[in-house]
């Protein structure tokens, strides 16, 4: 049984880095693909970006360039990073395996930004 | 981008109840759509994917269809369980981009 798990700060203050961690376990790194999803409180999912074991990624344009991931297949983890963050980057942020059809999800964590 | 607008935004149904959730994105996916259920609190959860392909273990009250631009997500004989929001996403063309929701109360 596949599962993820979120980690990170729930608070980012705004300009600043929001940066967060999934932790793997019940499936190989290898040869998947690994996505991050996020939501607004009271609103729709957005597709941050995904990327692969072997670090070929594929961010949204949406989030104008702020985005970097990365992989390390020997801790079985995958980490997210935005930077220049503001309010409109409070949401819950879900890690998720596989990319376009995504069947196994974390239970998602809650990034607020605020002074 | 591929814009995916959902109908209705919400709906009030009752336990038993037949319920269809229309689905309509700017652009043809082919069967490239996939259906997601939420409940508070929770990730969403896949039901169905290529438009029609129910996922193991969900019930089969459920069921997709469409192509093209045009899809629905039905639900036979609504269950106390089922009351949630659905949300479609396509995975035809990059960014993948879902409905904004359909929240059945």
């Amino acid at each position: 049984q596949v599962q993820l798990q979120e980690s990170g700060p729930g608070l980012v203050k705004p300009s600043e880095t929001l940066s967060l961690k999934c932790n793997v376990s019940g499936a190989s790194m290898t040869g998947n693909y690994w996505s991050w999803i996020r939501q607004p409180p009271g609103k729709g999912l957005e597709w941050i970006g995904y990327i692969l074991y072997n670090g070929k990624n594929n961010y949204n344009p949406s989030l104008g360039g702020r985005v970097t991931m990365s992989v390390d297949p020997s801790k079985s983890q995958f980490s997210l990073k935005v930077n220049s963050v503001t309010a409109a980057d409070t949401a819950v942020y879900f890690c998720v395996k596989g990319a376009g059809v995504t069947r196994d999800w974390g239970q998602g964590t809650l990034v607020s930004v605020s002074s | 981008d591929i814009q995916m607008t959902q109908s209705p935004s919400t709906l009030s149904a009752s336990v038993g109840d037949r319920v269809v959730i229309s689905c309509r994105a700017s652009q043809s996916l082919n069967v490239w759509l996939a259906w997601y259920q939420q409940k508070p609190g929770k990730a969403p959860k896949l039901l169905i994917s290529q438009a029609s392909g129910l996922e193991s273990g969900v019930p089969s009250r459920f069921s997709g269809s469409g192509s093209g631009t045009e899809f629905t997500l039905t639900i036979g004989s609504l269950q106390p369980d089922d009351f949630a929001t659905y949300y479609c996403q396509q995975y035809s063309s990059y960014p993948w981009t879902f409905g904004q929701g359909t929240k059945v109360e």
